[in-house]
């Protein structure tokens, strides 16, 4: 089973600065990598799937990067929207599979 | 615009069977290029996928579930569901139905809540 690890468990930034989060597959998903968002009491939202492409709807704000085992999910500037948790997952190829991180809070300083 | 509704009981009793449906609207979970799936939430935050299958038949199963998993379709109804045997209290959780487009997961129901507790 691939693992992600997310880095760091908790990002305590400020509305406007830059938010960069990290996630690293155990070993190489190609670019099988998406990124969700999740508020309080609501589903993951699709941020970013194939590691760089924006889901519909998500302001260009939202980044991806990376392929291999390392992505990460920048977000250029913060809006007090965008705290929430970010959660990376991957499908692997034969079987499929799916496994996701184990989530980075992004919180208000 | 797709929908996705979980449905089925709130509290499962330990060793008994944890059963959900998802009702689809907006979309035919026969149609092709599509898997439709589940995931849960445990309490402690950690997203776990279960399982998907294709309108093909195909069906996929989280390998330290499979034992225990089974999910079946209801094409006439545009539904399809989950049932879960032998449950514990870690497998308490807030469950999701959703579709998976190629390696993602882009649509998602709005979860239900299965307590597992005698």
């Amino acid at each position: 089973e691939t693992v992600l690890t997310q880095s760091p468990a908790t990002l305590s930034l400020s509305p406007g600065e830059r938010a960069t989060l990290s996630c690293r597959a155990s070993q190489s998903v190609t670019t099988y990598l998406a990124w969700y968002q999740q508020k309080p009491g609501q589903a993951p939202r699709l941020l970013i799937y194939d590691a760089s492409t924006r889901a519909p709807g998500i302001p260009d704000r939202f980044s991806g990067s990376g392929s291999g085992t390392d992505f990460t999910l920048t977000i250029s500037s913060l809006e007090p929207d965008d705290f929430a948790v970010y959660y990376c997952q991957q499908r692997s190829n034969w079987p499929p599979a799916y496994t996701f991180g184990q989530g980075t809070k992004l919180e208000i300083k | 615009q797709l929908q996705l509704q979980e449905s089925g009981p709130e509290l499962v009793k330990p060793s008994e069977t944890l059963s959900l449906t998802c009702t689809v609207s907006g979309a035919s979970i026969s149609g092709s290029g599509y898997y439709w799936g589940w995931i849960r939430q445990s309490p402690g935050k950690d997203l776990e996928w279960i399982g998907s299958f294709y309108h093909s038949g195909n069906t996929y199963y989280n390998a330290s579930l499979k034992s225990r998993v089974t999910i079946s379709v209801d094409t006439s109804n545009n539904q399809f569901s989950l049932r879960l045997t032998s449950v514990t209290a870690a497998d308490t959780a807030l469950y999701y139905c959703a579709r998976t487009m190629r390696n993602h997961f882009d649509y998602w129901g709005q979860g239900t809540l299965v307590t597992v507790s005698s």
